[in-house]
């Protein structure tokens, strides 16, 4: 079976940095690229970054280019995401997401909350 | 990049009855379109992709049709379950990859 599960949300100020990971098991993780999609309260869903299954290929939505950084462990099973000079506007439910052909998202895990305010 | 708007942003419908929900690309994106369903408090679940394509245990009362800019979901017969937010996602160029803004599915 299946499983994301993430960690490391929490409250942070304006201007700080958080890193969440994403432990996955069920699967053989090094063979997929890996996302990050972020959802605001009581809005859709936005897509934040992306990563080959090596490693390789990070892309980043504009609005986070130059402030967060996504990698994985491959010998671990766990991705990451480095957040950094957060604002108010990343203020949402950060979920992993396994993708089935690089594409779309196939599993997802619960989620994480990440709250930037002072 | 590629706008995804999904139409209407909320649907009343009765148990057993069928719903219809849209979704237009503003440019085509082929048959490269997913389809997601949410319910309160969890993370979204797979239902459909390439268009029309049924994910692993999705149920038959859901289907999805369409290419190019307009796509819809079906849901033949709703169940009690099905009510919940439906988001369309095109994966046809990317980065980035984009969502629909949402349609949520309520109980008439």
């Amino acid at each position: 079976e299946v499983q994301l599960v993430e960690s490391g949300g929490g409250l942070v100020q304006p201007g700080g940095s958080l890193r969440l990971s994403c432990a996955a098991s069920g699967f053989t993780f090094s063979s997929y690229a890996m996302n990050w999609v972020r959802q605001a309260p009581g809005k859709g869903l936005e897509w934040v970054s992306s990563i080959g299954g090596r490693g390789n290929s990070p892309y980043y939505a504009d609005s986070v280019k130059g402030r967060f950084t996504i990698s994985r462990d491959n010998s671990n099973n766990t991705l990451y995401l480095q957040m950094n000079s957060l604002r108010a506007d990343d203020t949402a439910v950060y979920f992993c997401a396994k993708a089935r052909s690089a594409e779309f998202f196939d599993y997802w895990g619960q989620g994480a909350l990440v709250t930037v305010s002072s | 990049e590629i706008v995804m708007t999904q139409s209407p942003a909320t649907l009343s419908v009765s148990p057993g009855e069928r719903a219809t929900l849209s979704c237009r690309a503003s440019q085509s994106v082929s048959s490269n379109l997913a389809w997601y369903q949410q319910k309160p408090g969890q993370a979204p679940r797979l239902l459909i992709y390439g268009a029309s394509t049924r994910a692993t245990g999705i149920p038959a009362r859901f289907s999805g049709s369409g290419s190019g800019t307009e796509f819809t979901l079906t849901i033949s017969s709703l169940q009690s379950e099905d009510f919940a937010v439906y988001f369309c996602q095109q994966y046809n160029n990317w980065p980035p990859f984009t969502f629909g803004g949402g349609t949520k599915v309520e109980i008439k």
